[in-house]
């Protein structure tokens, strides 16, 4: 197993338009992570996957995200009518269900919006 | 929101000299980890602590874990230039379950 895969690695959309990043997560894990990092910040949670159920979603996420993970497998993570604001690092983890595991984390994608 | 506050924020140091990283929180965590992150990457886990008062040690890193489960340092010794990077903390557990809540980091810069 290679890891945790995102793509693209980098993303420079317009205002307004739509974009979706895959995750790849290892395959032994059931648990998968979506958090949003800004220059120099740590991560922020947004929203988590146990297999295909999405379990929690962050309430400062706005209605213009969306994720989802058919099949417990890969997930993906849409930001509809996308603004400056969105502009961030979107990072990928996944992890065993026992709490004690720590994540495993993907190389991000970078979204710039101009 | 479990918030976890790191300090300092920014640490710019001299090849061979110790430093420690503070992460401090009102609220009692289940577990506590420690990333480190590199520039275009995702953190990489160091270690997780989970019981109050544990002391681990990894290499030239010792990470401790309050007794109350509140808090938690890492101290380096000799630091070197590899050791460059974002250290972040991380708590699980209370309002935080099922997920990691992570500091805002801290930016080490060791110079050679």
């Amino acid at each position: 197993d290679t890891g945790v895969s995102q793509d693209p690695r980098h993303k420079i959309t317009k205002r307004g338009q739509n974009v979706t990043f895959r995750c790849d997560p290892i395959s032994e894990h059931n648990r998968l992570y979506w958090y949003r990092q800004t220059l120099g910040q740590g991560p922020e949670f947004l929203t988590y996957f146990q297999n295909e159920a999405q379990l929690e979603k962050s309430r400062l996420l706005s209605d213009r995200f969306s994720a989802e993970r058919p099949k417990g497998s890969f997930s993906t993570l849409e930001i509809q009518r996308t603004e400056q604001g969105d502009s961030a690092m979107y990072l990928c983890a996944s992890s065993l269900e026992f709490r004690y595991y720590g994540y495993t984390f993907g190389s991000g994608t970078r979204l710039t919006v101009v | 929101t479990q918030l976890l506050e790191q300090s300092p924020q920014f640490l710019s140091i001299q090849e061979g000299e110790n430093l420690t990283v503070y992460c401090n929180s009102s609220s009692v965590f289940s577990s506590l980890q420690w990333y480190r992150q590199e520039p275009g990457e995702g953190p990489v886990l160091l270690v997780t602590v989970v019981t109050g008062g544990e002391v681990k040690k990894l290499k030239r890193l010792t990470f401790q874990f309050g007794d109350a489960r509140k808090d938690s340092s890492l101290h380096i010794t000799a630091a070197q230039p590899g050791d460059t990077g974002l250290y972040l903390c991380a708590g699980e557990g209370g309002t935080s379950y099922g997920k990691l809540t992570f500091g805002q980091g801290t930016i080490l810069t060791v110079h050679p």
